[in-house]
C-alpha cells in the first residue's frame, strides 16, 4: 500500500538559494494538488495539475516558485531565491476523477526553513 | 477573507468526554471532507460528505453536512488519547468557485488527557 510520498522530509537552507522539493501521488491518481501550511493554519492550495497540465496557481505562487509534473506522474516545486517568509510546511496531495468524489490524500509534507 | 470557520479553535478535555467541533460558512460548497492532522505529518482524511443532511459515522465520530451544504459538525463520543490531534474540515466549491482546491477551514486543536 503505497501512499503520497514527498522528499525531502525537511529541508534548511539559507535566504538566497533555490529549494526543490519531490511528490510522488498514488500511482493510479491523475491529480496532484500543492499545499502551503504554516504554523496555526490550514492548508493554503498553491497549484493542481491533471496529468501534465497545470490546471489553476494560486496568486499565492510568485514568480519565484515554479511546479512541474513532465510526465504526469511525479511532480517538483522549486522555489528561487528563497526568503525567511517561503519557511512553511509543504504539502502534496492526490486525486483520482474516476468516481466523482474527488478525494484528495495528502502526503507527510516537507518542512522547509529558510535561515 | 477565511472562507471556512471553525470553532472551537482550542479543545482540551479528559478521556470519555463527548465533544463537538463546527465548521461554518457562508458559501455552498459540493463536497466537505474533515482530515486530522498529527504534528510534523500530512493530514489524514477521515470522512466525505456531500449531500445536504447527510450523516456519516466512523467508530466514536459522528459527522453531519448542513442541508444548505454551508456548514458541517464533527462530534466525538467518549474521547480517547488516540483522539489528539488537530481537525480541519476543506470544502470543495467545485460549482461555486469553479475549482477542485480544497479550502480549508481555521482548524481545531484538541487535546484529550487520560
Amino acid at each position: 500500500d503505497t501512499g503520497v510520498s514527498q522528499n525531502p522530509r525537511h529541508k534548511i537552507t539559507k535566504r538566497g538559494q533555490n529549494v526543490t522539493f519531490r511528490c510522488d501521488p498514488i500511482s493510479e491518481h491523475n491529480r496532484l494538488y500543492w499545499y502551503r501550511q504554516t504554523l496555526g493554519q490550514g492548508p493554503e492550495f498553491l497549484t493542481y495539475f491533471q496529468n501534465e497540465a497545470q490546471l489553476e496557481k494560486s496568486r499565492l505562487l510568485s514568480d519565484r516558485f515554479s511546479a512541474e509534473r513532465p510526465k504526469g506522474s511525479f511532480s517538483t516545486l522549486e522555489i528561487q531565491r528563497t526568503e525567511q517568509g517561503d519557511s512553511a510546511m509543504y504539502l502534496c496531495a492526490s486525486s483520482s476523477t474516476t468516481g466523482g468524489l474527488y478525494e484528495q490524500y495528502f502526503g507527510p509534507g516537507t518542512r522547509l526553513t529558510v535561515t | 477573507t477565511q472562507l471556512l470557520e471553525q470553532s472551537p479553535q482550542f479543545l482540551s478535555i479528559q478521556e470519555g468526554e463527548n465533544l463537538t467541533v463546527y465548521c461554518n460558512s457562508s458559501s455552498v460548497f459540493s463536497s466537505l471532507q474533515w482530515y486530522r492532522q498529527e504534528p510534523g505529518e500530512g493530514p489524514v482524511l477521515l470522512v466525505t460528505v456531500v449531500t445536504g443532511g447527510e450523516v456519516k459515522k466512523l467508530k466514536r465520530l459522528t459527522f453531519q453536512f448542513g442541508d444548505a451544504r454551508k456548514d458541517s459538525s464533527l462530534h466525538i463520543t467518549a474521547a480517547q488519547t488516540g483522539d489528539t490531534g488537530l481537525y480541519l474540515c476543506a470544502g470543495v466549491g467545485r460549482r461555486t468557485y469553479n475549482t477542485d482546491k480544497l479550502i480549508f477551514g481555521t482548524g481545531t486543536r484538541l487535546q484529550v488527557f487520560p
